[in-house]
């Protein structure tokens, strides 16, 4: 499969446990932010976005928490599975999307 | 389904060649775009086409040619001007507007024969 990322951080957790990834981002006139998934070989897969003037948004297994103060993003997965294996990554919008470099979810048994 | 179809899923490239490589999305979707993708980088904008017949460069567009002759295909050229083009490149669409999430194809691997 394809290298998506080498060094990134890695969170490893224990199937059916939650997961709770984070991410920094730099502009403070971001109003809109996303989570992808990226699975070996793949491209991206949206999972949730938010938007500035929300603190929190649930979808499903999934939520996201934006603090807007210490400009922070977290993505929470509920019960955690193989299948959440994946780089995961959040990009934020001031006007243009801007990426992050991701962290890896490894999920065992 | 509607989707983003990238081809060839990898592609090789011989020095001073010319190599095209394709995207064709059937989500109705005015906005496309596309990216670089490196080991251990974020996603990194080539160039970016918000309507037909009318394209911008991205952050990183030095090497590249893209044309926006329909609604549907986004075909990205990397050139011989291109030194360092081995990398994974993914084209992505979204609707118009503000706040729109952007929705990616699988992907086309770049590497030097």
């Amino acid at each position: 499969g394809e290298s998506v990322g080498l060094h990134l951080p890695t969170l490893s957790v224990q199937e059916g446990d939650n997961s709770i990834i984070n991410c920094a981002y730099s502009n403070s006139a971001s109003d809109y932010f996303i989570w992808y998934k990226q699975e070996s070989g793949k491209g991206p897969q949206f999972i949730i976005d938010i938007r500035s003037n929300m603190d929190k948004r649930q979808g499903q297994r999934v939520t996201v928490l934006l603090n807007k103060t210490v400009k922070h993003l977290s993505l929470q997965i509920a019960a955690t599975q193989p299948g959440d294996s994946a780089v995961y990554f959040c990009a934020e919008n001031p006007d243009k999307l801007i990426f992050g470099t991701g962290t890896r979810l490894q999920v065992f048994p | 389904d509607g989707g983003i179809t990238q081809s060839p899923k990898y592609l090789f490239r011989k020095e001073g060649q010319n190599v095209t490589l394709s995207c064709e999305q059937n989500l109705n979707h005015d906005a496309m775009y596309w990216y670089r993708q490196d080991p251990g980088q974020g996603l990194r904008l080539i160039y970016y086409s918000q309507i037909v017949n009318d394209f911008q460069k991205g952050d990183i567009a030095e090497g590249y040619s893209v044309s926006r002759e329909k609604k549907e295909s986004f075909p990205l050229t990397v050139t011989s001007a291109q030194k360092n083009p081995t990398a994974f490149y993914l084209c992505a669409s979204s609707p118009n507007g503000a706040n729109q999430p952007q929705h990616f194809g699988d992907g086309t691997r770049l590497s030097i024969l």
